[in-house]
């Protein structure tokens, strides 16, 4: 069956480093992969779409890579702030419909 | 203004009652779901309907019944609510639907918790 992980545990980083979060599948083959941004208490945010032949994508202090051989992006922010914490969704799109199958997500807490 | 907004925002009923959510989106977009939230935090979707016409019906218990009068609106319908259907329940518009690739963009969450 299809599986998308990504690191349940919390990732603690110091504010100026860069966090590096990992979203792994199994069982897909996605056209599409999307990272949201979730604050307590509230909705998903888009952040960032990469398509299956983008290896890399940039946003801002945002960096997403996309390795369809690994099956696995990767999701850097860089020069971290306090109020880059919260949870991290990434999110698998097929070619066809507009299917959202997402992960667990991973909460970052920036310390200053 | 709220571009898809959801009432109401909490939602506290005993097992066995009937609820309803509401969903409405000034976005002008065409397609329209709901996710449900576990406590996990696994966000999965449950419906969505274009135009009105219901594109996708994942594996949901027939006590929930989507409803859209129009593609502003769509709402979710719980007969017979169970303590497992305990969850934040989250409407998303994007723009067209037919395609893949599409920004979502959610709601603030209804939080249902059955007593």
């Amino acid at each position: 069956s299809q599986k998308i992980e990504q690191n349940s545990e919390a990732l603690n980083i110091q504010e100026g480093k860069t966090a590096t979060l990992t979203c792994n599948y199994t069982n897909y083959s996605p056209a599409y992969l999307q990272w949201y941004r979730q604050d307590p208490g509230r909705g998903p945010v888009f952040l960032l779409l990469i398509r299956e032949n983008e290896k890399e994508k940039r946003k801002e202090r945002l960096k997403v890579t996309f390795d369809t051989t690994l099956k696995q992006s990767l999701f850097h922010i860089t020069a971290s702030q306090p109020a880059d914490s919260a949870t991290y969704l990434c999110a698998l799109n097929k070619a066809a419909g507009n299917k959202l199958t997402f992960g667990g997500g991973t909460r970052v807490l920036v310390k200053p | 203004d709220t571009a898809v907004s959801q009432t109401p925002k909490y939602l506290v009923t005993q097992m066995g009652n009937d609820k309803s959510i509401k969903c409405e989106q000034n976005l002008g977009h065409d397609t329209m779901y709901w996710y449900k939230q576990d406590s996990k935090k696994f966000l999965k979707i449950m419906f969505s309907y274009n135009n009105k016409e219901l594109i996708i019906n994942e594996t949901v218990p027939n006590r929930f019944s989507p409803k859209s009068p129009d593609k502003a609106h769509l709402n979710l319908h719980i007969n017979s609510l169970e303590l497992g259907d305990s969850a934040v329940y989250f409407c998303a518009s994007s723009r067209r639907g037919g395609g893949a690739g599409e920004t979502q963009y959610f709601g603030p969450g209804t939080r249902l918790l059955v007593l």
